[in-house]
């Protein structure tokens, strides 16, 4: 098993270019998450979707949108990239939906976005 | 609302010392607690995590007891080595409104151990 598996690993974009950051896990799992990561900040949610078909906002969706193309699939999308939106992103996937909150999540190997 | 409150790092520490990371929490309902580990350059990975009170979560030497009393998930390892440096975080998880569960994450607390 691949685990959760994250492209790109690296990009670079200028100010107002968009850009979709893919995710895909293969353990069958419910729910999928979309995290930012910034120094001193721990980790953010960005989008979350408890299964396939629904998507809802965390605590920082604003600039960003999601699609749940499919069960193994969870992508997010910026469409007008800013410097603000630099950071470390990682997908999570999660067995389950609300019977049982020891569940842990699995995290993909990130991808670190620079926007000049 | 749900968070999660960590000692600050950097934490630097000879190899073979004793290491304690404090976490504390503040939660409705009966969250579960798990540390989360961050090797340089990787994602997170679980490194271990308690259901209910006083249940204590072990891995790789690691140890955090779920203290309901005083709201509570302090990190603990007995001898460091070097190949534990990484950055540690501390989560809790809680129910959303959508009918899942997310995770809410302390800021993370990078462990540096010397030779």
């Amino acid at each position: 098993n691949a685990g959760v598996t994250q492209t790109p690993k690296f990009q670079v974009l200028k100010t107002g270019q968009s850009m979709t950051l893919q995710c895909a896990q293969d353990m069958n799992h419910n729910s999928m998450y979309w995290y930012r990561q910034d120094p001193g900040m721990g980790l953010r949610l960005i989008y979350y979707s408890a299964s396939e078909g629904t998507t809802d906002k965390g605590e920082v969706p604003n600039g960003y949108n999601v699609s749940r193309l499919n069960k193994r699939e969870f992508s997010l999308r910026l469409e007008s990239a800013a410097p603000s939106q630099t950071s470390v992103y990682f997908c999570a996937s999660r067995r389950g939906r609300g019977e049982n909150p020891s569940y842990e999540q699995y995290f993909g190997p990130g991808t670190r976005l620079t926007v000049t | 609302g749900d968070s999660v409150t960590q000692m600050e790092g950097p934490v630097t520490l000879s190899e073979e010392a004793f290491l304690t990371i404090n976490c504390t929490y503040t939660a409705t309902g009966y969250p579960s607690l798990f540390w989360y580990v961050q090797y340089p350059g990787e994602g997170l990975q679980l490194l271990l995590k308690a259901t209910k009170a006083d249940d204590k979560g072990s891995n790789k030497g690691f140890e955090a007891t779920y203290r309901k009393e005083t709201t509570s998930f302090h990190l603990e390892k007995g001898s460091v080595q070097v190949s534990d440096s990484a950055v540690y975080f501390c989560a809790l998880s809680a129910p959303s409104g959508a009918g899942s569960y997310q995770l809410t994450f302390g800021k993370g607390t990078k462990l540096s151990v010397i030779p």
